[in-house]
Formats: structure tokens, C-alpha cells, sequence
């Protein structure tokens, strides 16, 4: 989901399938990236990381691709569950150390 | 694992009235802490940098007198809302860096606090 103006994307899913969210980032400079969870009135939980000089990295039920070239990260959830509904956020860091959040993206999961 | 505290996770108050927020680390220590603000159905927003033991430093646009920021000790920082407004109504979260390596780190974040201005 890429963000468009003050909107938060969307993806539905049903449960067991697959979701992939996609996030675009601006900064070339960034050499370190981090993909959080957000539920409802709490505060973000990281999910996975990823280091510029990797392009790709798995955890449990999760991957994240980073393709540099087009400056675009994407998170893989595999077999998706209930628990999994929640808004997904990019972030990025730049040498200084700030942390850039993406739009993020509501994903909704259909029983 | 890492975890950080908030208080109070929800308040509300009258318009002109001061709030303050306190963001602990509770099982380490964090040189440096981060204050968000987050409107719904929006991502968050940095607002400033808190340095123990130094002043803020705040991004563009955000008002260094009206959103205060102590940073007195390793494992706590505050933020007041000074003079409130209903504009000032969001979700404020604040994130400890356990680093002392000056590279990039995983923040760890608060759950939030919830103000509402009437």
C-alpha cells in the first residue's frame, strides 16, 4: 500500500493466505529499516529490521525485502491469522539517527 | 526485552490547562528518548529529541515553549503540553534508544497516552 494524501491504505486478507505490504521511501541515505506493528490505541511493536546492505530477511511468519535500486521495502506475513489485523509502518533511519515513519497501511483480516 | 512505560495513558482536560506526560524506561537505560505525536488515521509524527542531561531538540514547526521536554535522569523523560488547546487533542508516544553505540538502533516504544482537550 502506498500512501495517498491524509489516507490510510488498506488490504484485506483472508485468514491463512498470504499479505504482502509494500512501502516506498524517499531517502537514499537510509541505511537501516524497521517494519512495526500497531494495534488500536497502543503504541507501535516492532515486527523485523533490516540493514541496507541486505536485501532480505526473515523472521517468523515474516519477511522483509529491501530493493534499494527503487528504494522500496516490502513485508511478507505467510499464513495470516485474526491476530495479524493491525496498521503496518515502514520506518526509516538516516545516518543522524531520526527515525521517518511511512503512511502505513490497515490490514484487515477476514475470517 | 526492552520495555518502556507511559503515564498517564489517557487524560483529559480543560482548554488552557497544562498536561504532563512521563515516558520510563524500565529495564534499561536510554540516553536519548523520542516524543511522537500521532492524529488518527495518520503515522507519527516526530516532534523532538530528548537528551539527558541537554536540551531538546525539536523538529520544524513544533513549538519548543509550548510542548516543554525534561530529560532529568537515564530512564525518564517527560513532556508538558503547556496551555492546552483541542487542537493540541492527539496521541502522544514517546521511544527510549538503549544505544550507546551511535549507530542505528531499535527504538522501543510507549504505548501512548491518549489527550483530549476539551
Amino acid at each position: 500500500g502506498e500512501s495517498v494524501g491524509l489516507h490510510l491504505p488498506t488490504l484485506s486478507v483472508q485468514e491463512g493466505d498470504n499479505s504482502i505490504i509494500n512501502c516506498a521511501y524517499s531517502n537514499s541515505a537510509s541505511d537501516y529499516f524497521i517494519w512495526y506493528k500497531q494495534e488500536s490505541g497502543k503504541g507501535p511493536q516492532f515486527i523485523i529490521d533490516i540493514r541496507s546492505n541486505m536485501d532480505k530477511r526473515q523472521g517468523q511468519r515474516v519477511t522483509v525485502l529491501l530493493n534499494k535500486t527503487v528504494k522500496h521495502l516490502s513485508l511478507q506475513i505467510a499464513a495470516t491469522q485474526p491476530g495479524d489485523s493491525a496498521v503496518y509502518f515502514c520506518a526509516e533511519t538516516t545516518p543522524g539517527r531520526q527515525l521517518t515513519f511511512g503512511s502505513g497501511t490497515q490490514l484487515t483480516v477476514l475470517p | 526485552g526492552a520495555v518502556v512505560s507511559q503515564h498517564p495513558s489517557r487524560v483529559i482536560c480543560k482548554s488552557g490547562t497544562s498536561v504532563k506526560i512521563e515516558c520510563r524506561s524500565l529495564d534499561f537505560q536510554a540516553t536519548t528518548m523520542f516524543w511522537y505525536r500521532q492524529f488518527p488515521k495518520q503515522s507519527l509524527m516526530l516532534m523532538a529529541t530528548s537528551n539527558e542531561g541537554s536540551k531538546a531538540t525539536y523538529e520544524q514547526g513544533v513549538e519548543k515553549d509550548k510542548f516543554l521536554i525534561n530529560h532529568a535522569s537515564l530512564t525518564l523523560s517527560t513532556l508538558t503540553v503547556t496551555s492546552a488547546h483541542p487542537e493540541d487533542s492527539s496521541f502522544y508516544i514517546c521511544s527510549a534508544d538503549p544505544s550507546t553505540s551511535g549507530g542505528p538502533d531499535e527504538q522501543f516504544f510507549g504505548p501512548g497516552t491518549r489527550l483530549t482537550v476539551l
